[in-house]
């Protein structure tokens, strides 16, 4: 596709039910990150993919959440029994970092916003 | 630990003024620094990416300026328009392999 794409644009769902958020990167890149946007709390890192392992996970808030990536392409966020706590924009970018770090932009989607009632 | 500041958190100027728009980092060891356009409920478009080694990037009116060793960029807006109206970002991609954003400084330009 053109860009990053991520389904549901929007997501409402009650506090316990599990959700899961999709993302589809930029064919071709090889990296993939998740991003939480809350008001008040900026961006923050969730986790890293690089093809289908997961270098990093450092951000992500609790064991409720968890990430897998299939055939180095979609990606899903699984968040198990939400907290209202877990409203946000969750966002997911792309890059092809195979060229490099120092000069590859991340392009993002334009996120599921997400609320817990 | 990285830490992005951008300050001030908004900002509302008249069209046509020139503006600059800073960022400050702590942690001078990164692969790249970029900054980010977020309009109301979409995601982020990329505007400018300047690598370590290189001190600026310029893209039609937009300028961006990187000192690593101080830890300092700036955007520079020229002649700006209602249409610029947004929210600008700061991030700084580094060795740990992520993005580390500041939170944004919303940008109003009055017609």
């Amino acid at each position: 596709g053109a860009g990053v794409s991520q389904s549901p644009s929007n997501k409402v769902t009650e506090k316990g039910k599990d959700v899961e958020l999709r993302c589809d990167p930029i064919s071709g890149h090889t990296a993939l990150y998740w991003y939480r946007q809350s008001l008040g709390q900026g961006l923050e890192f969730l986790i890293y993919f690089q093809g289908n392992s997961a270098p990093d996970k450092s951000g992500l808030p609790s064991d409720r959440f968890s990430a897998e990536r299939t055939g180095g392409s979609v990606s899903t966020l699984t968040i198990q029994r939400t907290q209202q706590e877990d409203s946000a924009v969750y966002l997911c970018a792309s890059s092809s970092p195979d060229r490099g770090f120092s000069n590859q932009p991340q392009h993002f989607g334009d996120g599921t916003r997400l609320s817990i009632l | 630990k990285q830490e992005v500041t951008q300050i001030p958190a908004a900002l509302s100027v008249p069209e046509g003024e020139n503006l600059v728009l800073n960022c400050s980092f702590t942690d001078s060891a990164i692969y790249n620094l970029q900054w980010f356009r977020q309009d109301p409920g979409k995601g982020l478009t990329s505007l400018l990416l300047i690598q370590s080694s290189q001190r600026e990037q310029t893209s039609g009116r937009l300028n961006a300026s990187l000192d690593k060793s101080s830890g300092r960029s700036t955007l520079y807006i020229a002649a700006s328009q209602p249409g610029d109206s947004a929210t600008y970002l700061c991030a700084v991609f580094g060795a740990n392999s992520k993005l580390t954003f500041g939170k944004g400084i919303t940008l109003s330009v009055r017609p």
